[in-house]
C-alpha cells in the first residue's frame, strides 16, 4: 500500500523559516511533489523532487532523500499569505499521485 | 485563459438522489482526475482517466460513476449508493503518463456537496 506522514499543523511568525516534513512508504516511487491549498480553494503545485537534494524556487525549497524515504518543504521569509495547507504527494509513475493528509501552516504577525 | 472549470460551486443532494458534478478543462490535457476531500484529510482519488473513453477506479470509487466521452469533459455522478457524500470534490487534469517526470496536476475550484 501507500502511506505518507506529515505533521497536521505547524505554527510560525512572519519572517521566520519553517520546515514541513514528509515521510512515505509506497510500492513505487518516481518523485515527491508539494502542493499548497488555501482554505476552501484549489490546490496548486509548488515543487517536485525526483532526485536526492534540494530544489529552490524563490522563497520555497524542497528536499528529498530517497534512501530515507523522506522529504521536506522549506518556506523562508514567511508571509501572512503563506497560511495554508501543504500536501506532499508521491508520483508512483502511473500518472496518479498519492497525497498525504496535509499540514496546516498558521503564520502569525 | 486556460484552466479547469467545476460547476456548481455548491450542490445539495436529497436522499436517494443521484447528482452529477461537472468538470471541463481547456488545457488540452489527456488525463483527468476526481478527488474527494474531507475536513482535515488529504485528497483521496475517486476515479481517473488517462484517455478518452477509458477510466479507472481510484481508492474510493464505490458509490460514484464517471464518463469520459470528450477530452475536455469528465463528469462525476454521486449515486444514491454513496451513503456519506458530504465532502469537497476536486477535479484535476494533467498532461498524462509522465514516467519519472513531474506529473503536475491542475485543479478546479471544487464543488461542495451537502446532503439535505
Amino acid at each position: 500500500g501507500q502511506s505518507l506522514e506529515q505533521p497536521s499543523e505547524v505554527t510560525a511568525v512572519e519572517g521566520a523559516i519553517v520546515q514541513i516534513n514528509c515521510t512515505y512508504q509506497t510500492s513505487g516511487f518516481y518523485g515527491l511533489s508539494w502542493y499548497q491549498q488555501h482554505d476552501g480553494g484549489a490546490p496548486t503545485f509548488l515543487s517536485y523532487n525526483a532526485l536526492d537534494g534540494l530544489e529552490e524556487t524563490g522563497r520555497f525549497s524542497s528536499f528529498l532523500s530517497r534512501s530515507d524515504s523522506y522529504g521536506y518543504l522549506l518556506l523562508q521569509e514567511l508571509q501572512m499569505k503563506d497560511s495554508a495547507s501543504y500536501f506532499c504527494a508521491v508520483n508512483s509513475g502511473y500518472s496518479t499521485l498519492t497525497f498525504g493528509k496535509g499540514t496546516m501552516l498558521l503564520v502569525s504577525p | 485563459d486556460g484552466g479547469i472549470t467545476q460547476s456548481p460551486k455548491y450542490l445539495f443532494r436529497k436522499e436517494g438522489q443521484n447528482v452529477t458534478l461537472s468538470c471541463e478543462q481547456n488545457l488540452n490535457h489527456d488525463a483527468m482526475y476526481w478527488y474527494r476531500q474531507d475536513p482535515g484529510q488529504g485528497l483521496r482519488l475517486i476515479y481517473y482517466s488517462q484517455i478518452v473513453n477509458d477510466f479507472q477506479k481510484g481508492d474510493i470509487a464505490e458509490g460514484y460513476s464517471v464518463s469520459r466521452e470528450k477530452k475536455e469533459s469528465f463528469p462525476l455522478t454521486v449515486t444514491s449508493a454513496q451513503k456519506n457524500p458530504t465532502a469537497f470534490y476536486l477535479c484535476a487534469s494533467s498532461i498524462g503518463m509522465t514516467g519519472r517526470a513531474k506529473n503536475i496536476q491542475y485543479f478546479g475550484a471544487g464543488t461542495r456537496l451537502s446532503v439535505l
